[in-house]
């Protein structure tokens, strides 16, 4: 089955404690990125990957760090979670067609 | 810089009826597509339905339609025969074709609401 994953789904942490969300794709897309969802501002892209070893800045990249050493796999990273990254994440991955397919979200609060 | 308006925070209509979500945007491309998301209580985003920017007939999913208005910017979402799993959050979002970050730019959401 074609599909985008993350993990974990949920996750409660505390400010500073360096964390890394999973992202993983099994239909060969070269795009990936992720986005996060608060309310009253609808979705907002973190960072963005156009191939293995290529990354590049979203809109609101402060607090973030990516990775794509695999074409699979797109990790988001925050190296000192703060409050204000208390969100929702999705990870997406396009087609050729430039259809984006999200993963199930997780769910990260900061205490 | 794109922007995508969706000016109905929420709508209700009755089960079997027929509803239409508004989306209005602004950009200066002249190649874009453009997508309706559906994210039900679960929080997954659901791809609806999808439009490209060069095809003028609109874009049809079964019982979901939409009527795209170029030169408007206009891309309403029409819901037919509404059912109760229609209840969820709808995004209009809107992305580039192929001229750069190729990110979906979204607007803030309209939650519609299915009665019985």
């Amino acid at each position: 089955e074609a599909q985008v994953t993350q993990n974990p789904r949920y996750l409660i942490t505390v400010t500073g404690k360096k964390l890394t969300v999973t992202c993983s794709q099994n239909m060969n897309h070269e795009y990936m990125s992720w986005y996060r969802q608060d309310p009253g501002l609808g979705l907002r892209q973190i960072y963005y990957s156009m191939n293995v070893e290529v990354t590049d800045k979203g809109d609101v990249p402060e607090g973030y760090k990516v990775s794509r050493k695999e074409k699979r796999n797109f990790p988001l990273i925050l190296e000192s979670p703060s409050p204000n990254q208390t969100s929702l994440y999705f990870c997406a991955s396009r087609t050729g067609s430039d259809t984006q397919y999200f993963g199930p979200g997780t769910r990260l609060t900061v205490l | 810089a794109q922007t995508v308006t969706q000016s109905q925070p929420e709508m209700s209509v009755q089960e079997a009826e027929t509803v239409t979500l508004s989306c209005t945007y602004d950009t200066s491309e002249n190649n874009y597509y453009l997508f309706w998301y559906k994210q039900p209580p679960s929080r997954q985003m659901i791809l609806v339905i999808r439009q490209e920017a060069y095809k003028q007939q609109n874009a049809t999913e079964n019982r979901f339609s939409v009527n795209f208005q170029k030169a408007a910017k206009s891309f309403s979402l029409k819901i037919s025969d509404s059912q109760l799993g229609d209840t969820a959050m709808y995004f209009c979002a809107f992305m580039k074709h192929r001229g750069g970050s190729e990110k979906l730019v979204f607007g803030k959401g309209t939650k519609l609401t299915v009665n019985p």
